[in-house]
């Protein structure tokens, strides 16, 4: 089983709509979350932290329910340039030291 | 402030060929990470370092792949003896400290194996 697991996708909605994305992952032991965005052939740039509490960050809202060890991102009025790979990342406590363990992605099209 | 940078940004090599890719982190960043992506697939983790710390091997493939780093400033990602397989878009990234922050990557160094 995957560490962080996320559905790939891809998830194919129109200009204005909402979108919600959820990863799941296996080790308790996790120290901080996060959701990435990589466009096409670039490397990954960080969305926004997640936090215990639920965080937002102008149409993107982040939650994480740590018992269930499930991470989300909601997309609000999803704009084209929303396009892109979402990758949900897990600091994971591994052989003593806590590693960024990333997902395979979730694929957003926004079209016109 | 600067960003990460990586070097070479594109790199085609022949099988059998050493080649070594370049990371200069974030200044100030004690934390250094390698990923491999290959196309269409998530990042691999490769290696990690912590400062003066021992790296963190577990993600390396083979006996083939080694990476060093200088104190807490460049590294280098060696990897003896190319295979076809190889071929992938390696990311570096640094961040502040281990664990709880985030992480600022490179545009990354493809590499093409012949």
């Amino acid at each position: 089983r995957k560490e962080v697991e996320q559905d790939p996708g891809p998830f194919n909605v129109p200009e204005g709509a909402t979108v919600a994305f959820n990863c799941t992952y296996s080790n308790s032991a996790s120290q901080s979350f996060f959701w990435y965005r990589q466009d096409c052939r670039k490397e990954p740039k960080l969305l926004m932290s997640v936090y215990s509490s639920g965080n937002e960050d102008g149409r993107f809202t982040a939650q994480l329910n740590r018992a269930s060890q499930y991470i989300s991102l909601l997309i609000r009025d999803s704009k084209l340039s929303d396009s892109a790979t979402y990758l949900c990342v897990v600091n994971m406590l591994t052989g003593g030291s806590y590693i960024p363990t990333f997902g395979r992605g979730t694929s957003l099209i926004v079209h016109p | 402030g600067a960003g990460v940078s990586q070097s070479p940004s594109n790199k085609v090599t022949e099988k059998g060929k050493d080649v070594e890719l370049r990371c200069d982190p974030i200044s100030g960043h004690t934390a250094l990470y390698w990923y491999r992506q290959r196309l269409g697939q998530g990042l691999e983790f490769l290696i990690y370092f912590q400062g003066n710390s021992a790296p963190d091997k577990s993600g390396l493939p083979s006996d083939r792949f080694s990476a060093e780093r200088t104190g807490e400033s460049v590294s280098t990602l060696t990897i003896q003896r190319t295979q076809q397989e190889d071929s992938a878009v390696y990311l570096c990234a640094s961040s502040l400290i281990s664990g709880a922050s985030e992480q600022y990557f490179g545009p990354g160094t493809r590499l093409t194996v012949t």
